[in-house]
């Protein structure tokens, strides 16, 4: 069974600081997800990457295959930056389980302090 | 703007009532999920739909149903609520390529009382 782990689990940063999330899985994958969730709010997906690195303004996230394993980056952190992250994959269609699916960790609770 | 929108935003029902939760897309995706999410067990999959009137249950299908009827709409049935289902439910799509961007609804919290 796939596992998706997520450190850490709470995250409280000062404005300004460089943040990084990690995300661990166990199985093959077609595509991994990084996800930003407000309080009260739904969840916007803010990465989507199966190889490499992909950046949009201050977030960037990337990915090693092989080591089964991706970190999201936030530089020069904001308040508004505070939600929850979460790590989501698509299992490889190889894996015989259903490829339309995501697992998910538990999510990241980030903090930024003004 | 791509939109998930989900029909109530918050709920409050009672033990045994039959509850109904909607969801429409307007991406023509084919595939269509359900979620519950409480704290400190993140989101598990309900049930989803690949396709219409085709349904698979997920990781939780234990007291629920769901129905596709038509593409755009996938609903969430609760045949008799009990007040373990008390959670934030939340609806999602994605287009059929594998991996392809998941987009959620708002969420609908449901209290049962």
């Amino acid at each position: 069974k796939n596992e998706v782990e997520q450190s850490p689990q709470n995250l409280t940063a000062q404005e300004g600081e460089f943040i990084t999330i990690n995300c661990s899985y166990s199985v093959g994958i077609s595509a991994l997800h990084w996800l930003q969730q407000h309080p009260g709010g739904g969840i916007v997906s803010l990465f989507m990457l199966s190889s490499g690195k992909k950046k949009h303004g201050r977030l960037i996230a990337t990915i090693n295959i092989q080591e089964k394993h991706s970190s999201l980056h936030i530089t020069a952190s904001h308040p508004r930056d505070s939600a929850v992250y979460i790590c989501a994959v698509t299992l490889s269609p190889y894996s015989g389980a259903g490829s339309y699916q995501l697992t998910f960790g538990k999510g990241t609770k980030l903090s930024v302090i003004p | 703007d791509v939109k998930v929108t989900q029909s109530s935003r918050y709920l409050v029902k009672r033990t045994g009532e039959k509850v109904f939760l909607e969801c429409v897309q307007d991406m023509d995706h084919e595939n269509m999920f359900w979620y519950r999410q409480d704290p400190g067990l993140g989101l598990r999959l309900i049930y989803f739909s690949y396709d219409v009137k085709m349904k698979e249950k997920g990781d939780i299908p234990e007291g629920y149903s769901v129905s596709r009827e038509k593409k755009e709409r996938f609903s969430l049935i609760l045949e008799s609520a009990s007040t373990n289902q008390t959670s934030m439910y939340l609806c999602a799509s994605s287009s059929r390529v594998p991996g392809n961007t998941i987009y959620f609804g708002e969420g609908s919290w449901l209290t049962v009382v």
